[in-house]
């Protein structure tokens, strides 16, 4: 079976840019969540959805929205881009969500200059 | 204050031996426990995952989990420096979908 399959795998953009990443999860995963891992740190919890619905969002500017489209996979975007908005974004597919073990995909590697 | 936390390291052990990482937690509603192996420029691999207090076993690695004292740790036995990387522990906060990582052990592994 297929992973979770993200795109694009790098990206370069110029500050007030806008982005947009995409992911597939794994066939039979209902659930999406998105992080974003700067150097050094642990991944921070942007967004999850379940079966088209948010249900969770973190700590990040409403500059970040995302959406999940009836065959699960999931689109994060990211608008007037900072240089601090330069990250490895992840996306993760999981059969709930809830408890249950968060499969990654490789990442976009967004740099914003 | 951090929710998971995780000493930095590095953590250096020679090869073939048993390699000791450690993971603490501040909320004690949280259910389940993952152990994620990521490559320096690659995303997070999951190892381990565990949920009830005491060891779970999988090949070379052993996760172990009390609930009590609010700790989980990843044992590698027979460390190979292949398993030189960075870490990470990871748990959901309960009530809620999301997950919280710790800032990952970097384990190096020499031969």
């Amino acid at each position: 079976d297929a992973g979770v399959t993200q795109s694009p795998t790098h990206l370069i953009k110029t500050r007030g840019q806008q982005v947009t990443l995409r992911c597939s999860p794994i066939s039979g995963h209902k659930s999406v969540s998105w992080y974003q891992q700067v150097l050094g740190q642990g991944p921070q919890f942007i967004f999850q959805y379940y079966e088209k619905e948010e249900r969770g969002r973190g700590n990040f500017p409403d500059r970040f929205s995302a959406r999940q489209f009836p065959n699960y996979s999931s689109e994060l975007n990211v608008n007037a881009l900072l240089l601090g908005d330069s990250a490895l974004y992840l996306c993760a597919s999981s059969l709930t969500g809830f408890y249950s073990p968060l499969h990654f995909g490789n990442g976009t590697r967004l740099t914003v200059t | 204050q951090k929710e998971v936390e995780q000493n930095s390291g590095p953590l250096s052990v020679p090869e073939g031996a048993i390699a000791s990482l450690n993971c603490t937690y501040s909320d004690r509603g949280s259910q389940s426990f993952f152990w994620y192996r990521q490559y320096s420029g690659k995303s997070p691999e999951l190892i381990m995952f565990i949920y009830s207090n005491g060891d779970k076993e999988d090949g070379r690695f052993t996760a172990q989990l009390n609930k009590a004292s609010q700790y989980v740790s990843l044992l590698i036995r027979d460390s190979q420096p292949s398993d030189s990387a960075t870490y990470l522990c990871a748990a959901p906060f309960s009530g809620t979908y999301k997950y919280i990582f710790g800032t990952g052990t970097r384990l190096k592994v020499l031969a």
